[in-house]
């Protein structure tokens, strides 16, 4: 069964330092994987996928994510924090020739400091 | 371009009564979604449609909640009755039929539903 697992609730981090969001997955074969910000009272955005090619995927907003297939993870990365980037962040896995049904993680929240 | 519009955005009823949330994909996307997200979780998905048919609904509570896309534009999700355990936020999604672009799922603000 596909699951993903987003193992810390929260990070903190100060404005200006450098950002990880921890991800990791099981599924069958390979792994289309996603990353999702949601803010207050709104829907989720879409940030990057990683569906083949190059592990590191470039997304919105300066985020980047690394697809690590020994380690089975999917970390979501961004050089220099912004406050404006505090918000819950969703990793999601859809297995490879499933049907497009997302498994989402519980979610972490990002808590920027000025 | 619009995004996915979803009412209303909160709602408020008391258990046993019934209650239906609307959603509008964008435009041209085939493939539209309800998902149910609990207070600190992710969301998970109730329903997946493809244009009018309902191709995944093995989430769906069927003894109380319905579905349904007409023309296979908008979508009408319905709970009833509704319980205590409803209480939640519902989202619609959609995306391209087919394709890299398919795996893209674009979501609606939401439905907050309170039951009391």
């Amino acid at each position: 069964a596909q699951s993903v697992a987003q193992p810390e609730d929260q990070v903190n981090v100060a404005e200006g330092n450098p950002l990880t969001v921890k991800c990791t997955y099981s599924v069958s074969g390979n792994p289309y994987l996603f990353w999702y910000v949601q803010y207050p009272n709104r829907g989720l955005q879409f940030l990057l996928k990683y569906i083949t090619g190059d592990n590191l995927v470039k997304g919105s907003y300066g985020f980047e994510a690394e697809f690590n297939k020994s380690q089975t993870s999917f970390h979501l990365k961004k050089p220099s924090a912004l406050v404006s980037d505090s918000a819950l962040y969703f990793c999601a896995v859809r297995g490879y020739g499933a049907t497009n049904k997302l498994i989402f993680g519980t979610g972490t929240l990002l808590a920027v400091q000025p | 371009e619009a995004g996915v519009v979803q009412s209303p955005r909160y709602k408020i009823i008391e258990k046993k009564q019934p209650v239906a949330f609307w959603c509008n994909p964008i435009s041209g996307h085939n493939t539209l979604y309800w998902y149910r997200q609990n207070l600190g979780q992710g969301p998970e998905l109730l329903i997946r449609y493809e244009n009018e048919e309902a191709v995944d609904d093995s989430q769906l509570p069927k003894d109380r909640f319905s579905a349904e896309r007409l023309k296979g534009v908008d979508s009408t999700l319905k709970i009833q009755p509704a319980e205590l355990g409803d209480s939640a936020v519902y989202l619609c999604a959609s995306s391209l039929a087919g394709g890299r672009t398919s795996y893209e799922q674009y979501f609606g603000p939401g439905t907050r539903l309170t039951v009391t």
